[in-house]
């Protein structure tokens, strides 16, 4: 599975959207973008996925460049209670195995 | 529908001890696995089954052992626990291989002393 570069923490004012970046500049083609977040002391959740395709859903964006090398997850309007650690994780289709890296630490402040 | 669940939720272990964590999940997935995380680090593979009575190797086995008798349940069984076990452990589920998410349980933090 190709590794993923994020930036150490963020920070993100209230009701502003957060952009948060990923590298992935060796990914494969038949691999997919995942994105989780872990709030303090609780088990990682599913935020969103894709492949080529900018995907949206209920908690966030997700922009994957063309050549696939970088994505962005947004949160449009980030509250206090998406202060958390986001991991960017990619992996091939039939790999179920996920591999996390350290994850962005997204403080949101009012 | 509960989920992933996982108990306890608080361990303390001497040193040469040995535990089970215990993982249910009620949402008929085939796939479970189990993490560890240290702190202020990403979460690590230790094993994973893809159905009762199939496991295999993640990341960082060593130390571990895990059984898969049932759909439900993945128990992570910790035999001469040391210090560098002490971490949280997550257990999951996700139903398939493929484009499917994994669900997590609360984790078990567990200190070794």
């Amino acid at each position: 599975d190709a590794k993923t570069t994020q930036p150490p923490s963020m920070d993100c004012a209230e009701g502003r959207a957060a952009n948060l970046p990923c590298n992935h500049s060796t990914i494969s083609g038949n691999e997919y973008v995942y994105w989780y977040r872990q709030i303090h002391s609780q088990g990682p959740q599913y935020i969103i996925h894709g492949l080529k395709n900018n995907e949206t859903n209920e908690m966030a964006s997700l922009i994957i460049t063309e050549d696939r090398k970088s994505s962005t997850l947004i949160l449009p309007h980030a509250t206090l209670r998406d202060t958390a650690v986001y991991y960017c994780i990619v992996r091939v289709l039939y790999g179920n195995k996920l591999v996390f890296g350290a994850g962005t630490i997204l403080r949101v402040k009012s | 529908n509960a989920g992933v669940t996982q108990t306890p939720k608080f361990r303390i272990l001497k040193i040469g001890q040995s535990m089970t964590l215990q993982c249910t999940q009620d949402m008929n997935h085939n796939y479970m696995y189990w993490y560890r995380q240290d702190p202020g680090m990403g979460l690590k593979l230790i094993y994973y089954s893809v159905g009762a009575g199939i496991t295999d190797k993640g990341e960082v086995p060593n130390g571990y052992n895990v059984s898969r008798s049932t759909t439900e349940d993945f128990p992570l069984r910790l035999e001469l626990a040391a210090p560098s076990q002490t971490s949280v452990y997550f257990c999951a589920s996700s139903y398939g291989p493929a484009l499917d998410t994994q669900y997590f349980g609360p984790g078990t933090r567990l200190t070794v002393l």
